[in-house]
């Protein structure tokens, strides 16, 4: 298995409240995404990073933004969260140097509740 | 944007019956993956597929890539309990239509696939 975490796991915020998951990774992979996952919405990226510092924006990006000072961390920011951010959030990782390089590497997901 | 249609978005099933599910787009992807999803866990890949019309198989899975390169199917013979989960499709941009993917993929909804013992 990719070496992938999430923290936190699980979380219950309140609407209006900043909140900052992190992805960590131990495979060295350049490429690093944000989804979140909804009933009848598979999984939907919200951002991405091609590098350190390096980041674009997802099809979903409103309301969330992401840093990555370093190769195996990747931050995703709620700076006021609301109740429509209430998902699973999935980070993810590949690499260019792979036969494929669009395979994607999930971690175990964060579950966030916003009252 | 490139969209993918995934169907049917649920299906019950007895242990034992044969099943398929769809991936159609109006978009030609370079590749097309099937990831399987369990309950409180990430997805993990089953397979990927890049030659229109290449045909794939992983035990009692059988996975088609359309000769387009729109359009895919999943393949279950004999389906088993543990076979149950979320079965998500997800394609990769034609490097054709410019730029660099960065390894970006489009998901399809998903199929929640359930076998009863």
């Amino acid at each position: 298995d990719a070496g992938i975490t999430q923290s936190p796991r699980h979380k219950v915020t309140e609407t209006g409240t900043p909140v900052t998951l992190r992805c960590h990774q131990t495979e060295n992979h350049r490429y690093m995404y944000w989804y979140r996952q909804d009933p009848g919405h598979g999984l939907r990226l919200i951002h991405y990073s091609y590098g350190v510092k390096d980041t674009d924006k997802g099809e979903v990006s409103d309301g969330y933004s992401v840093s990555r000072s370093k190769t195996e961390d990747f931050l995703l920011t709620l700076e006021s969260a609301t109740s429509s951010q209430t998902s699973v959030y999935f980070c993810a990782i590949s690499s260019p140097r792979d036969t494929f390089q669009e395979t994607q590497y999930f971690g175990p997901g964060t579950r966030l509740l916003v009252l | 944007t490139q969209l993918l249609e995934q169907s049917p978005q649920f299906l019950s099933i007895q242990e034992g019956e044969n099943l398929t599910v769809y991936c159609n787009s109006s978009s030609v992807f370079s590749s097309l993956q099937w990831y399987r999803q369990e309950p409180g866990e990430g997805p993990v890949l089953l397979v990927t597929v890049v030659t229109g019309g290449e045909v794939k198989k992983l035990k009692r899975l059988t996975f088609q890539f359309g000769d387009a390169r729109k359009d895919s199917s999943l393949h279950i013979t004999a389906a088993q309990p543990g076979d149950t989960g979320l079965y998500l499709c997800a394609g990769s941009p034609n490097p054709n239509a410019g730029g660099t993917s960065y390894g970006k993929l489009t998901f399809g909804q998903g199929t929640i696939l359930t076998v009863h013992p």
